[in-house]
């Protein structure tokens, strides 16, 4: 069965950084891309990050571009998305998402609230 | 800037079928766009439907189906139920880059 667990979600503050965890399991993990897609309070869902089977092919939303990275673990299954300079527009539920010629299976994500 | 756009709201009764669609701002939804539907209720974690356009993801019955019509991509709902009351996403690779998401259709089963 897949499964996708992400944890590392917290309350900071303006500026701050954050590193989300997407542990995987139940897929061969290396054979796959992985996003990071996020959903702030209230709004719809929103493509952040993806990266390609080996992480040598990445891209990003023009919104996080910059600050955000994204990176796989292959030794560990874990995808990985380290925030940097946070804003409190980031504050939102972080998913990770499997990529199978279409976005597929979703984590229960975790909450990352950014306020001053 | 690629828009995708779906129906803001919809209205089935129960055991009739709806369908769901899903374009771009910029031109033709294809299956080279590799459309993808989620659902998603109050306070939980979007649930895969299909995805590259007409595959059902694992455990997904087989009322739900996924299509391209016309110039949209479509998610059908035969026999509506009471619980598939929920807001439905859809979600492209543009021509012009990775991922985009519609801003979801409110489904009311009544």
């Amino acid at each position: 069965e897949v499964q996708l667990v992400e944890s590392g979600g917290a309350s900071v503050q303006p500026g701050e950084s954050l590193r989300l965890s997407c542990s995987v399991s139940g897929f061969n993990f290396r054979k796959f891309w992985m996003d990071w897609v996020r959903q702030a309070p209230g709004q719809g869902l929103e493509w952040v990050s993806h990266t390609n089977h080996d992480g040598s092919d990445k891209a990003y939303a023009d919104s996080v571009k910059g600050r955000f990275t994204i990176y796989k673990d292959i030794a560990k299954n874990t995808l990985y998305l380290q925030m940097n300079s946070l804003r409190v527009e980031d504050t939102a539920v972080y998913f990770c998402i499997r990529e199978n010629w279409g976005l597929e299976h979703c984590g229960q994500g975790t909450l990352v609230r950014v306020s001053p | 800037q690629t828009v995708v756009t779906q129906e803001s709201s919809f209205s089935v009764s129960p055991g009739e079928t709806v369908t769901l669609t899903c374009g771009l701002n910029s031109g033709s939804v294809s299956s080279a766009n590799y459309p993808s539907w989620y659902q998603q209720t109050p306070g939980q974690a979007p649930r895969s439907l299909i995805y590259n356009t007409n595959i059902r993801s694992s455990g997904v019955p087989d009322r739900f189906s996924g299509s391209i019509l016309g110039n949209k991509a479509a998610l059908t709902i035969t026999g509506a139920l009471a619980d598939d009351e929920s807001i439905y996403y859809c979600v492209v690779a543009p021509n012009t880059g990775p991922w985009v998401f519609g801003g979801g259709t409110k489904l009311t089963v009544l």
